[in-house]
């Protein structure tokens, strides 16, 4: 098993600026989920992606978009970034939509 | 709306004590239960999980959870716990067949060896 791996581990960005958060799936895994993780609290649900389209999106706003490559790689992007974008993004892979995850190590995204 | 609830945001136990850690969710359908842990400086890793068949469910480490369906509820419990068992514990659900798990705030679990 390869696990899941995320790039970049930590970024700091200005306010107002864009950012792209990449994901390598575990091998064999078809469906990617992104979640935020902000500090003392539990992940939150951004979206879902299987076969390269997004089956399901939490609460969150447009600025928040994502792509599934066809080797279910993906990206999470963010663009006009706020103050309380600062969080743990956390990238997920799993066999099925509804089945249990395996977790990434996180991109620590700091915005100043 | 799903949501889960985790009553205790920090325990402190001694080495050897039984642990057992409330969960509750709000959801009436048929659902999917998780129990995740996050050692310190590693990602979080699945715990075990319940899909259907016996509420009673054990995974790694000595751990088990039972799903009480009258109840909303799915409490992780172990016998004797290790140091080694100092970990953040997050508790998690979904509807069976769809896309969005939920996860409650967690507990810290710190073991006092």
């Amino acid at each position: 098993e390869t696990g899941v791996t995320q790039s970049p581990t930590h970024l700091i960005k200005t306010r107002g600026q864009q950012v792209t958060l990449r994901c390598s799936s575990q091998s064999g895994h078809n469906t990617v989920s992104w979640y935020q993780q902000a500090l003392g609290q539990g992940p939150q649900f951004i979206f879902q992606y299987y076969r390269e389209e997004e089956n399901g999106r939490g609460n969150f706003p447009p600025r928040f978009s994502g792509l599934q490559f066809p080797n279910y790689s993906s990206e999470l992007n963010v663009n006009a970034l706020e103050l309380d974008d600062s969080a743990l993004y956390l990238c997920a892979s799993s066999l099925r939509q509804d089945y249990g995850y395996t977790f990434g190590s996180g991109t620590r995204l700091t915005v100043v | 709306a799903q949501s889960v609830s985790q009553h205790n945001h920090h325990v402190i136990l001694s080495e050897a004590a039984s642990l057992e850690l409330g969960c509750n969710y709000s959801y009436g359908g048929t659902v999917n239960l998780f129990w995740y842990v996050q050692y310190p400086g590693q990602h979080l890793q699945l715990l075990l999980k319940y899909f259907s068949g016996d509420p009673l469910v054990k995974g790694i480490k000595g751990f088990e959870a039972e799903f009480i369906k009258s109840k909303f509820s799915f409490n992780l419990r172990k016998p004797s716990v290790q140091w080694s068992d100092t970990a953040e514990y997050f508790c998690a659900v979904n509807e069976a067949g769809g896309f969005k798990t939920i996860f409650g705030a967690g507990t810290r679990l710190f073991v006092k060896a």
